[in-house]
């Protein structure tokens, strides 16, 4: 995968292999991040999330890795499917209750058949 | 169904036109926010109202305003004052400020002619 940042480079993977998906976020402060699909046209979609007193967290194929000391997140994917075709962003919260998120500027993972 | 509406999907507008999106959720979340994307770029803060007859700018407010006279509706108006209103504007809320995610309306694409 690419180190994404402020860039947004294209990540190309086969059907059925896994990816992996790179962001460098900027705020060592910040206390919470979340990963975020959007598909062509449409809002972006809740992924999974994860607090910063965690270094792993797993849903449904997905798994996300935080590494505080070099300030960054991951989000892997497991058996890339067709469907999973998309924009991926993560957002990093700043600012506590009034949850002001910190949006990277994306990755498009194209998934070959 | 809860979700977000936003209202109209697409629209066309002339220089010196004020046009208003329309935002609305029932899913009876008290913060709402209005994010602004652009191609190949992250999601921008436009305005965000945690409370209901209360709101704040967001990191690039200049030639938006907004209401937030209901619980339910948080409508943007882009002013003919903001010069490069071309853009996919997008509509989010959050139930609680235990939580960070958001839930994202499907957008507005605005093209002034």
């Amino acid at each position: 995968g690419e180190s994404v940042g402020l860039h947004l480079p294209t990540l190309s993977v086969q059907e059925g292999d896994n990816s992996i998906i790179n962001c460098a976020y900027s705020n060592s402060a910040s206390d919470y991040f979340i990963w975020y699909k959007q598909e062509s046209g449409k809002g972006p979609q809740f992924i999974i999330d994860i607090r910063s007193n965690m270094d792993k967290r797993q849903g449904q194929r997905v798994t996300v890795l935080l590494n505080k000391t070099v300030k960054h997140l991951s989000l892997q994917i497991a058996a890339t499917q067709p469907g999973d075709s998309a924009v991926y962003f993560c957002a990093e919260r700043y600012g506590g209750a009034t949850n002001k998120l910190i949006f990277g500027t994306g990755t498009l993972l194209a998934v070959q058949p | 169904d809860g979700g977000i509406t936003q209202s109209p999907k697409y629209l066309f507008r002339k220089e010196g036109q004020n046009v208003t999106l329309s935002c609305e959720q029932n899913l009876n979340h008290d913060a709402m926010y209005w994010y602004r994307q652009d191609p190949g770029q992250g999601l921008r803060l436009i305005y965000y109202s945690q409370i209901v007859n209360d709101f704040q700018k967001g990191d690039i407010a200049e030639g938006y305003s907004v209401s937030r006279e209901k619980k339910e509706s948080f409508p943007l108006t882009v002013t003919s004052a903001q010069k490069n209103p071309t853009a996919f504007y997008l509509c989010a809320s959050r139930g609680s400020a235990n939580t960070g995610e958001l839930f994202f309306g499907e957008g507005s694409r605005l093209t002034v002619l």
